[in-house]
């Protein structure tokens, strides 16, 4: 069974652009989170989606948003990227979102700010 | 808000030794779940600890959970040095939901 993908690995951007980055969950499961990971911050989580609808949100600025596919797969976008931005991007599947489940994280993205 | 901290931050030790890494989280939650991260890599579950006096074991490492005094250890014993790594808890709260909170992470390194 193939694990969580994610695209693209690496991004190198300027401020002031957009992003959008990619998760393709295990096939069968249905919610997929987002968290951003940096030295300074540590692991924070970004949003959770679960059938097409955001079921959970973190603290993070209007900027981020993401979205949920009918096939599962989600996208989140960064407007107008800060250098503060660049961090690891990771997101995570199971198969219902319940608390009880084991999370699979995908290998992240790797996002750069200049 | 819900906080959790791990201590200690930093940990080296020789193979063969036996240690303990300690997580505390700040609010009534009864689900508690250990990470492993290598350098460069994504996260790797190790634990999902649901109720008080939880306890699971894999291989060397051994997690336990204590509701009551909001506490998680992650137990080493006999260290090797494929157990190098940063190890993160994490916590929860309220039914179906994702918006876990992370400790600090715990880096790890064994020396040979």
């Amino acid at each position: 069974k193939a694990g969580v993908t994610q695209t693209p690995r690496y991004l190198i951007k300027t401020r002031g652009q957009q992003v959008t980055l990619s998760c393709s969950p295990i096939s069968g499961h249905r919610s997929v989170s987002w968290y951003q990971q940096t030295p300074g911050q540590g692991l924070q989580f970004l949003f959770e989606y679960f059938s097409e609808t955001q079921r959970n949100k973190g603290n993070f600025p209007g900027r981020f948003s993401g979205r949920q596919f009918s096939n599962s797969r989600s996208e989140m976008n960064v407007s107008t990227l800060e250098l503060g931005d660049s961090a690891l991007y990771l997101c995570a599947s199971s198969f219902l979102g319940g608390y009880q489940e084991t999370q699979y994280f995908g290998p992240g993205t790797r996002l750069l700010v200049l | 808000e819900l906080k959790v901290e791990q201590n200690p931050l930093f940990l080296s030790m020789q193979e063969g030794k036996n240690y303990t890494i300690y997580c505390n989280y700040s609010t009534t939650s009864d689900r508690l779940y250990w990470y492993r991260q290598d350098p460069g890599k994504s996260l790797e579950s190790l634990f999902v600890l649901l109720s008080n006096g939880a306890v699971k074991q894999e291989g060397r490492l051994m997690a336990s959970l204590d509701t009551k005094a909001r506490l998680s250890t992650l137990h080493i014993t006999a260290a090797v040095h494929d157990l190098s790594a940063t190890y993160f808890c994490a916590t929860s709260r309220g039914p179906g939901t994702y918006k876990y909170i992370f400790g600090t992470g715990t880096r790890l390194k064994v020396l040979a």
